[in-house]
Formats: structure tokens, C-alpha cells, sequence
């Protein structure tokens, strides 16, 4: 299947910094990202869809100025958590949506770990 | 959008077929169904998508009754490597679609003993 890739893996940061994770789509075009939360024993919780070209679409309840989303080329969506606090530690998720396939299908990345002291 | 109901966890021996049973009861016509596996800390992985009847690939089968209200995940001879989480999403997947967007419920915890 499809590749989509993650970076970085994990990552430790102080309260107050900014922290940015990459979704890359490796072997597809993706014109939609979407990004997940997931804390320990939960399940992945939508955080917002990402649009090559446009604003991102939040879910409710997710502040956008927190979680700031840049999907700047068809192969490349960023979530950026600003002024990080502990409890943004999270497992952070993306996925990119194939447009291409038969039936349409996303694929998900690794996953980015996210601890802030 | 569609909410779906699966049993929260699940157990097996090596070797065995799993059937996991999801509910739909809200299914909308353009939806399509999709199960995802998930191991911990890792994203989750595809496995199967189907609309209706029956859907089989190298690791699973999916059986759609003809009210598409519920799916069967059905996982061949089991091994201790597929214990892990498994989701059934349903979402508007029609192509063209401007949504797409996976709504991922309690999952189904799966653990397979030797």
C-alpha cells in the first residue's frame, strides 16, 4: 500500500516552545491530510482536516491558533503545537487520503510522540 | 456520521478464525466500510474496505449482510503477531467526496494467546 511518512518519530520540548511535525505522502498525491490525537489506551480522535491550498477545517473543540496546519504541496501537511503545555503530550497521528486508488483509502503514518516537561 | 459499536475487547488461541462483529445501524448510502488494525504506538494499518456482500484479500475477509447495519472482520488462523486493536470506520468515501473524514470509535482489543 501507500506510504506516508512522519517526522519527527518522537520528540521531548519544554512548556511554552512551539513543536513541529511533518506528514509526508511518499508515493501519492494526497489534496487531504487529516490529523489525529491519541492518548494512552484512547482511541484516535480527529483533530482537523488539512487542504493543499487552503485553510484547514477544525473539529470541534480543537483551537486552531494551538494547532496551527500548513499544507503547503500535495506531498506535505505540518501541524504545529504552539506554546506546548503537558497536556499536549499525545501521540500525534496523520493520514493522507488517495485519490488515485480504485476505492478510496487512507493510509495512516508512524506517528509522532509528543512529551512536554 | 455513522457510529459504530464493537465489542471492546476480544480473545483467541493461535491458529483460530476471529470473526470481530461491528454494528452500523446509521450506515448512509454512500458509505463504505473499512477496518484498521492498530499496534501500540504505531499509526494505524489497512486492512480491508468493502461496501457490500463479501470482500477478501491476503489477511482478511469482510461480510456485509444486504442492510449493510453490521460487518464481519474475519481473520484466518490467527498468529500471536495480530494481537492488537482493530477499528471498524464507516465514512462517506464516495470519490469526489469532500469529506473523507474517519471518525475512529472504541476499537476492538484482540489478543491471541499461544
Amino acid at each position: 500500500g501507500a506510504v506516508v511518512s512522519q517526522h519527527p518519530s518522537r520528540v521531548i520540548c519544554k512548556s511554552g516552545t512551539s513543536v513541529k511535525i511533518e506528514c509526508r505522502s511518499l508515493d501519492f498525491q494526497a489534496t487531504t491530510m487529516f490529523w489525529y490525537r491519541q492518548f494512552p489506551k484512547k482511541s484516535l480522535m480527529l483533530m482537523a482536516t488539512s487542504n493543499e491550498g487552503s485553510k484547514a477545517t477544525y473539529e470541534q473543540g480543537v483551537e486552531k491558533d494551538k494547532f496551527l496546519i500548513n499544507h503547503a504541496s500535495l506531498t506535505l501537511s505540518t501541524l504545529t503545537v504552539t506554546s506546548a503545555h503537558p497536556e499536549d503530550s499525545s501521540f500525534y497521528i496523520c493520514s493522507a487520503r488517495d485519490l488515485d486508488a480504485t476505492k478510496e483509502t487512507q493510509y495512516f503514518g508512524p506517528g509522532t510522540r509528543l512529551l512536554v516537561l | 456520521l455513522a457510529k459504530t459499536t464493537q465489542p471492546i475487547s476480544m480473545d483467541s488461541y493461535e491458529g483460530q478464525e476471529v470473526n470481530i462483529t461491528c454494528s452500523h445501524n446509521n450506515i448512509a448510502t454512500n458509505d463504505y466500510i473499512t477496518w484498521y488494525q492498530q499496534f501500540p504506538s504505531q499509526g494505524p494499518r489497512f486492512i480491508i474496505q468493502g461496501y457490500k456482500t463479501k470482500v477478501t484479500n491476503e489477511v482478511a475477509s469482510l461480510f456485509i449482510p444486504a442492510d449493510r447495519k453490521s460487518s464481519t472482520l474475519s481473520l484466518p488462523r490467527v498468529s500471536l503477531s495480530d494481537t492488537a486493536v482493530y477499528y471498524c470506520l464507516v465514512g462517506d468515501s464516495a470519490r469526489g467526496s469532500t469529506l473523507g473524514r474517519l471518525y475512529f470509535g472504541r476499537g476492538t482489543q484482540l489478543t491471541v494467546w499461544p
